[in-house]
């Protein structure tokens, strides 16, 4: 089982509504990451938190909106999607940012109507 | 050039058999890299890192070769378990994933 906990598993929202995907870790690590994955296709970086302070944008249109509460807890807010947003949003941790040693959630299922 | 490529596969092997999967790279200054499997519909894991020339645990190997820019995985005596995809991972300034292999192991 992982210990990186996301929810919800599944969700889907219309392009009107605002709803978050949550992310919690509890291994003590400072670094926490949102991937975008799309079927058949790799994992796509959107942000990456070190020490709760955003430190990598990869130019993610403003309708997605991080926050890091705390150094366990990742959050995603969702806001005026796409149906092309539709894909599986996994979230990461790591003992600092500048490893590749991903722990990675199962993942939150994401449908926009 | 893409930033991290791969063959897709798929690659359907019987069991035992030894097989190899090759990525490039295009980042220079990537100083560390990744072998990570991700079953169908499920998070990526793991599966080696290479840090070096190269590193082995098991019936798994990866090689790097830093001149030509690549780094290989090869399985021995594949298992049916090992069916998944394979996604190679360079760590520069960020991590970023290769599209993946895709292995198929048949009785």
């Amino acid at each position: 089982d992982t210990e990186v906990t996301q929810t919800p598993k599944h969700l889907v929202m219309g392009m009107t509504n605002k709803k978050s995907l949550k992310c919690e870790q509890h291994m003590g690590h400072r670094a926490m990451y949102w991937y975008k994955q799309k079927a058949k296709k790799p994992p796509e970086l959107m942000f990456v938190y070190s020490y709760e302070k955003l430190s990598i944008n990869e130019s993610v249109p403003s309708r997605f909106s991080p926050e890091c509460p705390n150094s366990s807890l990742l959050n995603l807010h969702l806001h005026a999607l796409q149906p092309e947003d539709s894909a599986l949003y996994l979230c990461a941790s790591s003992q600092g940012a500048r490893t590749g040693e991903l722990f990675f959630g199962e993942g939150s299922r994401l449908t926009v109507l | 050039r893409k930033e991290v490529e791969q063959d897709p596969g798929p690659f359907n092997v019987p069991e035992g058999a030894t097989v190899a999967f090759n990525c490039t790279y295009s980042n220079s200054a990537s100083q560390s890299f990744f072998w990570y499997r991700q079953d169908c519909r499920k998070e990526p894991k793991l599966l080696m890192s290479v840090y070096s020339s190269g590193n082995e645990d098991g019936r798994f190997t990866a090689q790097l070769n830093r001149a030509s820019q690549y780094i290989s995985l090869l399985i021995r005596d594949s298992k049916l378990s090992d069916s998944a995809t394979y996604l190679c991972a360079p760590l520069g300034d960020k991590l970023i994933f290769g599209t993946g292999t895709r292995l198929q192991v048949f009785p």
